[in-house]
C-alpha cells in the first residue's frame, strides 16, 4: 500500500546544531505539506510545496521537494529549544487522491 | 473566524459508556477526517467523509462510528468504550490547498 516514511524516527540534538528530517513516499505526490506538532498539541501547518524541485525557506527552516515528487526534506539551522516537537510530512497521492501522513520525526533539543 | 473546533478537550469515562466526540468546522470544507494518535506516535486515519451523507472507514480499524448530516459537523461515537480506546482523537478538514486540525480530544477510559 501507499507509504510515506520519515527518517529518522527520533533525533536528539544540542541547541545550536542543525537538524534534517527526510520524507520518502512510495508513490508520487501531487504536493507536500509539512506540519509541526508540539508535545501534547495538534499538528500545525508549516508550509506547502507544489513544484518538482521546489525549495522554500522560513527563517531557519528550509523545505525541499524532490525532482520526482516522491521525497522531501526539512532542514533546521541552529536549532532552538522552541523547535522541539514532532515534524510530519503529508501529501496527496497523485493516483488515488488520498491524503497520506508520514510516520513523523520526533525532535528533542538539549539546552 | 474560520476554524475547526473539537469538544471536549479532555474526557475520562468508565468502561462500557457510550460517548460522542464533537467536531465542527466553519470553513465550508467538504472533506473531514478523524485520526487516532498515541502520544508522540503516528497519525492513524480512522474515518473520513467527502461530503454530506458520505462516510468511509480509514486505514486503522476502529470500533467507532461517524455521521455527516451537515457539512460543518462530523461527530465520532464510541458505543461502548474500553481502556484500549484511550488515546488522542484529532479531527481535521481540508479544502483545495489547506488541511487544518482541531485541538484534539484526549480520551481516557478507566
Amino acid at each position: 500500500g501507499q507509504q510515506v516514511m520519515q527518517i529518522p524516527q527520533y533525533q536528539h540534538v544540542q541547541e545550536g546544531e542543525d537538524f534534517t528530517t527526510y520524507c520518502n513516499s512510495s508513490t508520487t505526490l501531487s504536493n507536500i505539506q509539512w506540519y509541526k506538532q508540539r508535545p501534547g498539541g495538534h499538528p500545525v501547518f508549516l508550509i506547502q510545496l507544489v513544484k518538482s524541485g521546489e525549495v522554500k525557506k522560513q527563517k531557519r527552516l528550509t523545505f525541499q521537494f524532490g525532482e520526482a515528487k516522491k521525497n522531501s526534506s526539512l532542514h533546521i539551522t541552529a536549532t532552538q529549544t522552541t523547535d522541539v516537537g514532532t515534524y510530519f510530512c503529508a501529501g496527496w497521492d497523485s493516483g488515488t487522491y488520498k491524503y497520506i501522513f508520514g510516520t513523523g520525526t520526533r525532535l528533542k533539543v538539549l539546552a | 473566524e474560520a476554524d475547526i473546533y473539537q469538544t471536549p478537550r479532555y474526557l475520562v469515562i468508565g468502561t462500557g459508556k457510550k460517548i460522542t466526540l464533537e467536531c465542527s468546522q466553519t470553513m465550508g470544507h467538504d472533506k473531514m477526517y478523524w485520526y487516532q494518535q498515541d502520544p508522540g506516535m503516528e497519525l492513524h486515519l480512522i474515518h473520513y467523509s467527502y461530503g454530506v451523507n458520505s462516510t468511509e472507514k480509514g486505514d486503522l480499524s476502529s470500533e467507532s462510528t461517524v455521521s455527516r448530516i451537515r457539512t460543518e459537523h462530523f461527530p465520532l461515537t464510541l458505543e461502548s468504550a474500553r481502556p484500549s480506546h484511550t488515546s488522542q482523537y484529532l479531527c481535521a478538514s481540508s479544502g483545495p490547498t489547506d488541511y487544518t486540525f482541531g485541538s484534539g480530544t484526549r480520551l481516557t477510559v478507566v
